[in-house]
């Protein structure tokens, strides 16, 4: 069984630009989570998708948004880019919602020069 | 606000010896804990969980610990070998909410 994708894999963006990224989960899995991961930060939830809808929501502004379509394949977007928001930008899926054990993809690499 | 802590950003151990990896949690909701394991470029993969009804689970060399009345989980790796150099996340689940520890980097040396 195929593991969770996401693409693209490096991206370079300027301040201002915005941004998708994509994430398509295992084969079964309903939900999708994702996550922004910085040195200093760790790991912190951006939001999470169960059967298209956003379930549950972390402490990031509205810039950051996302949604998931009826194939469980779920997009991220950025708009208005800052520096700061450089990261690993990491998706989880699993079966279910709310917590259960996730299986990450290999994340996004977002420099934002 | 940081509620689940690891401390040490960093743990070096020989090989053979045992690797004790600690987190801390300040929300009561919490009731699953995991413990995820992150080599270089790669996204974070789940090791060993355990639920707020048991004190310990056992994985083979993995056994996580977990003391509710103070808050704190701790991840034993015996013995420790060169390959599981890697960063260690801890995370915390609970009420529809989950958050994760910064990482503690474990390094084994032959």
């Amino acid at each position: 069984k195929a593991g969770v994708t996401q693409t693209p894999r490096y991206l370079i963006k300027t301040r201002g630009q915005q941004v998708t990224l994509s994430c398509s989960p295992i084969s079964g899995h309903r939900s999708v989570s994702w996550y922004q991961q910085t040195p200093g930060q760790g790991l912190q939830f951006l939001f999470e998708y169960f059967s298209e809808t956003q379930r549950n929501k972390g402490n990031f502004p509205g810039r950051f948004s996302g949604r998931q379509f009826s194939n469980s394949r779920s997009e991220m977007n950025v708009s208005t880019l800052e520096l700061g928001d450089s990261a690993l930008y990491l998706c989880a899926s699993s079966l279910a919602a709310g917590g259960e054990t996730q299986y990450f993809g290999p994340g996004t690499r977002l420099l934002v020069l | 606000d940081q509620q689940v802590k690891q401390n040490s950003p960093s743990l070096s151990v020989q090989e053979g010896r045992i690797s004790i990896l600690n987190c801390d949690y300040t929300n009561s909701m919490f009731d699953y804990f995991l413990w995820y394991k992150k080599y270089p470029a790669e996204g974070p993969t789940f090791l060993i969980s355990i639920s707020s009804i048991k004190d310990k689970n056992e994985d083979g060399r993995f056994t996580v610990f977990l003391n509710k009345s103070a808050k704190h989980l701790s991840l034993h790796i015996v013995p420790s070998q060169p390959g599981d150099s890697a960063v260690y996340f801890c995370a915390a689940s609970g009420n529809n909410d989950m958050r994760f520890g910064a990482g503690t980097r474990l390094t084994v040396k032959p």
